[in-house]
């Protein structure tokens, strides 16, 4: 079965750049979106955006002015970078499938995120 | 923005009973309501998707229903594995989605 599995350092200084990545394994990274979700200690969860297999995003617009999305067919991974970072970021990042919507004439719905990677902590600190 | 509100926020039961647990929407999200399950120190895990449907895997003593703004996951007989904090999660607007702040269930 799928699994997805991040990795990146987990402390990132305040103005910089954090980057992660998450590998999928176990299945092909086409034909699915896959999404960036962000957990700070002790709090709930906020989606960050997603991207395609073809390239496409969509971000949250909270974050959508800091954040880019990417994706590696060739090596299965996807990438977040997320700029500017302030503690306020701090936080277990999440990569997740995102599938199950579906488009009709009122718009697109649905989906839900499943499976998760395992999550790994940044920390926002000088 | 579509808040959805849990409640309660920390659910005290013993092995064995009932538990049931209730995420309101601030307005309607149709059926396009997921349930996850999250353990300290792991990730969340699907257990309910468009309100009733149980994902692969799931025991059948987890059961979600409602639609609109008011729905309800109900765990029928406790398991000491399922005391966890359990959040919901809407995308009536995809790929737009919120989540709410969770309910925690723990042991009495």
């Amino acid at each position: 079965q799928v699994q997805l599995q991040e990795s990146g350092p987990g402390l990132v200084k305040p103005s910089e750049t954090l980057s992660l990545t998450c590998s999928v394994s176990g299945g092909s990274i086409t034909n699915n979106f896959w999404s960036w979700i962000r957990q700070p200690p002790g709090k709930g969860l906020e989606w960050i955006g997603y991207v395609y297999y073809s390239g496409s995003t969509n971000y949250n617009p909270s974050l959508k002015s800091r954040v880019v999305i990417s994706i590696d067919t060739s090596k299965n991974q996807f990438s977040l970078k997320l700029i500017s970072v302030t503690a306020a970021d701090t936080a277990v990042y999440y990569c997740a499938r995102d599938y199950g919507a579906f488009c009709d004439n009122s718009g697109c719905h649905g989906g839900r995120f499943d499976p998760w990677g395992q999550g790994t902590l940044v920390t926002v600190s000088s | 923005e579509i808040v959805l509100t849990q409640s309660p926020a920390t659910l005290s039961l013993s092995p064995g009973e009932r538990a049931t647990l209730s995420c309101r929407a601030s307005q309607t999200v149709s059926s396009y309501l997921a349930w996850y399950q999250q353990k300290p120190g792991q990730a969340p895990r699907l257990l309910i998707y468009d309100a009733s449907n149980r994902a692969t895997g799931i025991p059948a003593r987890f059961s979600g229903s409602g639609s609109g703004t008011d729905f309800t996951l109900t765990i029928s007989s406790l398991e000491p594995d399922d005391f966890a904090v359990y959040y919901c999660q809407q995308r009536i607007n995809w790929p737009m989605c919120s989540f709410g702040q969770g309910t925690k269930l723990e042991i009495k």
